[in-house]
């Protein structure tokens, strides 16, 4: 939706450096993830996912990493352009798998 | 090919009105969400839909919400005598199948104000 992110953290880094979006989930139960991209005035858009028998993904120039030790979540971005300014929610599901449940989200904003 | 599509992308209320929110999902996902996000806030669910039939609506706030889907297609969000709090973007989203690893993909939502 607009102005998506007014609140929330926010990494800032150079065109070009790779980025790493952290996300810490509570519920135990989950075992499917999901990587959403918000830009302003749009919905969702999904990035990558990752079962929990996986602790590594890889997509084009993103990376997931899972750590279901200590619930922990991190999406890498390569050589990281200005089309990826945007917010980046990491969403999780349960086990029954219906309903999707969004982290608070991390505002990435690239330097040209 | 075609996304879900929500209309309209905005509406303007007064306090006590009631509002019709649509949803298109896309063409053969039968499964279909609604989601509400604040300002700075990630997506809060509201309502699920497998087929015709809300498999879980734990997320609605209140009774003033309510959310049909007649012919397992296209969905209806509504809310009665609508206030200042229910302020948001609404999110459409719709997967293939409601199970796991079926990942959500959105509409761009409508984006109500109540004034």
């Amino acid at each position: 939706g607009e102005n998506v992110g007014l609140h929330l953290p926010t990494l800032s880094v150079q065109e070009g450096d790779n980025s790493i979006i952290n996300c810490a989930y509570s519920n135990s139960a989950s075992d499917y993830f999901i990587w959403y991209k918000q830009e302003s005035g749009k919905g969702p858009q999904f990035i990558i996912d990752i079962r929990s028998n996986m602790d590594k993904r890889q997509g084009q120039r993103v990376t997931v990493l899972l750590n279901k030790t200590v619930k922990h979540l991190s999406l890498q971005i390569a050589a990281t352009q200005p089309g990826d300014s945007a917010v980046y929610f990491c969403a999780e599901k349960d086990n029954a798998g219906n309903m999707l449940t969004f982290g608070g989200g991390t505002r990435l904003m690239v330097k040209p | 090919g075609a996304g879900v599509s929500q209309t309209p992308s905005n509406k303007v209320t007064e306090k006590g009105k009631y509002v019709e929110l649509r949803c298109d999902p896309i063409s053969g996902h039968t499964a279909l969400y609604w989601y509400r996000q604040s300002l700075g806030q990630g997506p809060e669910f509201l309502i699920y839909f497998q087929g015709t039939g809300a498999a879980d609506d734990s997320g609605l706030p209140n009774d003033r919400f309510f959310a049909v889907r007649p012919e397992g297609s296209v969905s209806t969000l509504k809310i009665q005598r609508t206030e200042r709090g229910d302020s948001a973007v609404y999110l459409c989203a719709s997967s293939h199948h409601g199970g796991y690893s079926s990942p959500l993909h959105f509409g761009n939502g409508t984006r109500l104000t109540v004034t």
